[in-house]
Formats: structure tokens, sequence, C-alpha cells
């Protein structure tokens, strides 16, 4: 069963930069072909999304975030990666990976859903 | 790239229906855009639900179903349960290969 788990620090100061992780197991990163993704929930508000990225390194961030977002994949860990420059209050959020939809009827993984999600990871930017 | 817009909140009593709609502009719906909804219990991670605007996802209840006119998608719940009770949040997958997420909307089993 395909598990995935964010680590990385709770804390943050503000204009510093975020780094969190995700571990895939279960699976291989890097055995099918698709978007690993990156989504945060500030408390009590809607999903964002941050970033998604192919376990050959392709990514797509969001333009509101793309200038301070870098994502990156080490399948020797199978995992991956994100990061977050510039903190602020506003980045305070829950921060889930997330792994695509496998569509049993057609047996194709569609990078357009997110079907499998880590547990989530609170991040709190301090000033 | 806004939120695309749902209702704060809309509520049921068991066994009724609702209907919780969620509006984007033409970027957001239009062309190949893919549209979903997730549900997501307190505390938990949000459930894929509905996919390609209409399909539920495997496992999903019949009772959850779903429609896109124009640019506003629509999930409706028949049959309301007392575990319906939940976030709901709509999703478009745009043609820059972007997603743009609704502000949720929360559903409450009166």
């Amino acid at each position: 069963q395909l598990q995935l788990q964010e680590s990385g620090p709770r804390l943050v100061k503000a204009s510093e930069t975020l780094s969190l992780s995700c571990t895939v197991s279960g699976g291989s990163i890097s055995s099918t072909s698709y978007y690993w993704g990156w989504i945060r929930q500030p408390p009590g508000k809607g999903l964002e999304w941050i970033g998604s990225i192919y376990y050959r390194g392709t990514t797509y961030y969001n333009p509101s975030l793309n200038s301070r977002v870098t994502m990156s994949v080490d399948t020797s860990k199978n995992q991956y990666s994100l990061q977050l420059s510039s903190v602020t209050a506003a980045d305070t959020a829950v921060y889930y990976c997330a792994r695509p939809y496998y569509d049993i009827l057609t047996g194709y993984y569609r990078s357009e859903y997110f079907e499998h999600w880590g547990q989530g990871i609170l991040v709190t930017v301090s000033s | 790239q806004s939120a695309l817009t749902q209702p704060a909140s809309v509520s049921g009593s068991p066994g009724q229906s609702i209907t919780i709609s969620c509006t984007g502009t033409s970027s957001d719906f239009g062309g190949y855009s893919q549209v979903s909804w997730y549900q997501q219990h307190p505390g938990k991670a949000p459930k894929l639900l509905i996919f390609d605007t209409n399909n539920r996802a495997s496992g999903v209840s019949s009772r959850f179903s779903a429609s896109k006119s124009g640019n506003t998608a629509s999930l409706t719940i028949s049959g309301l349960q007392a575990d319906d009770e939940a976030d709901y949040h709509c999703s478009s997958y745009t043609s820059t290969n972007t997603y743009v997420f609704g502000a949720g909307t929360k559903v409450t089993v009166l």
C-alpha cells in the first residue's frame, strides 16, 4: 500500500527558507510516469496547489509562488522535496504531498487529480 | 490565478439533497480543464470524490454526483448522511498544467 510522509521543521522564521521532504513507501518514486505534487492549506482556509514534479525533474509551479518555490527529487531516497524561500506568516499552513489518481478502469495514472495524500505537516512561520 | 468561488457553507437534513456550486473563469474551466471534487473531514487529508467533471473515483458512493455548465461546476450529495459532514473543495486542472482550488464549502448535516 502506497504511503507518503511529509517531514521537516515545523517552525520556520520569517524571511528564511521552508524545507520539506516527502518520503514515498510501498512503491518507487520513479516507477511510473506521473507528477508528484505539493499542496498546502492555511488554517481554516482552502487548498492551494504549490507545484508538481516528475521523477526526472521536470516541474510545474503555481505562478503566484513560482519565484520562491524549488522542488527536487532524490530517487535514491525515494523522496521528493520542497523549498519555499522568503517565508512570511502567510505561508503558515498544513503542507501535503500527494500522488495522482490511478484510474483502475483505464489503467492510467491521472496527474490532473490527487488520490494518495500524506497526513500533512503543519508549518508555522514565526516572526 | 484566483481561487474558484464556492459558498462558505451549505446545510441540509439527513436524507435530503444538497448542491454545492463552484464558479470560475473561462480560463479555469475552458478548453482542456479538468474538474474534480474533494471531501475533507476535520484533521484529515482530502479525499478525491469526483474526477473528469462527473466521474466518481473508485469506491465513492453513487450518492455523490457532479456536473458542469459553462463556468460553474456543481456537486450534488443525495440522501445526506451524518458522515457527509465535511469540507468540500472543487478544483480545476488547467491547460497550462496548473491547478486552482476553491476556498472550500463546509457541509453541515442538521
